[in-house]
């Protein structure tokens, strides 16, 4: 399996532009996440869907932050506009329902200038 | 609210010798899962180890294993025969067993293997 494939893998864009990262989980798993890290807060949930249903978005910082999941193997994280502090690496992960390990992705290194 | 907490930043070992990174939790949970991750340079978080909390018996793969005290929360890694390849950030993290699935990640460990 090719594993949780992430694009792209670095971006740089300007403050107030909209900034779409996209995710495929592994082929079968039903429970797909997004996590950010920064140095200031480490790694953090921002949402995570189980058979493509949003359960938990309590981390997902704003308005500005949207997360889809329209199909079992694809996902988007939307931010719109884009700040200065949203310059973070952002993963996808992905599990099987019964089975305890999450797979990351290599992750989006997002810069805002 | 689980927490999971990583007290040293930085560690360093000498190539083949045997190192352990400690880790700390928090929660009212009676059962869960908790992991270690390693992040080399490349970024990637690769999965290094899994514990259930029901499994008295400590987890073990390969030059990797898990000292698991369910009483006093403590879930600490050994590496057996540091390599090269082993340096890298580490991560501990929580998940419950049933209900939300979503990791807790500790603060992590930056660990440099002295050649």
């Amino acid at each position: 399996d090719a594993g949780v494939i992430q694009s792209p893998r670095h971006e740089v864009t300007e403050m107030g532009q909209e900034v779409t990262l996209r995710c495929k989980p592994i082929s079968g798993h039903n429970s797909l996440f997004w996590y950010r890290q920064t140095m200031m807060r480490g790694l953090e949930l921002l949402i995570y869907f189980n058979n493509n249903v949003p359960i938990d978005d309590s981390g997902m910082p704003e308005d500005r932050f949207s997360a889809k999941m329209p199909n079992a193997s694809f996902s988007t994280l939307k931010i719109q506009p884009s700040e200065p502090r949203d310059s973070a690496v952002y993963f996808c992960a992905s599990s099987l329902r019964g089975r305890a390990e999450a797979f990351f992705g290599q992750g989006t290194r997002l810069t805002v200038v | 609210a689980q927490t999971v907490t990583q007290s040293q930043p930085e560690m360093s070992v000498q190539e083949a010798e045997t190192v352990t990174l400690s880790c700390t939790y928090d929660t009212s949970e009676s059962d869960y899962y908790l992991f270690w991750y390693k992040q080399p340079p490349s970024r990637q978080m690769i999965l290094v180890i899994r514990q259930e909390a029901y499994k008295q018996q400590n987890a073990t793969e390969n030059r990797f294993s898990v000292n698991f005290q369910k009483a006093a929360k403590s879930f600490s890694l050994k590496i057996s025969d540091s390599q090269l390849g082993d340096a890298a950030m580490y991560f501990c993290a929580y998940r419950r067993a049933f209900g939300n699935e979503k990791l807790t990640f500790g603060t992590g460990t930056r660990l440099t293997i002295i050649p």
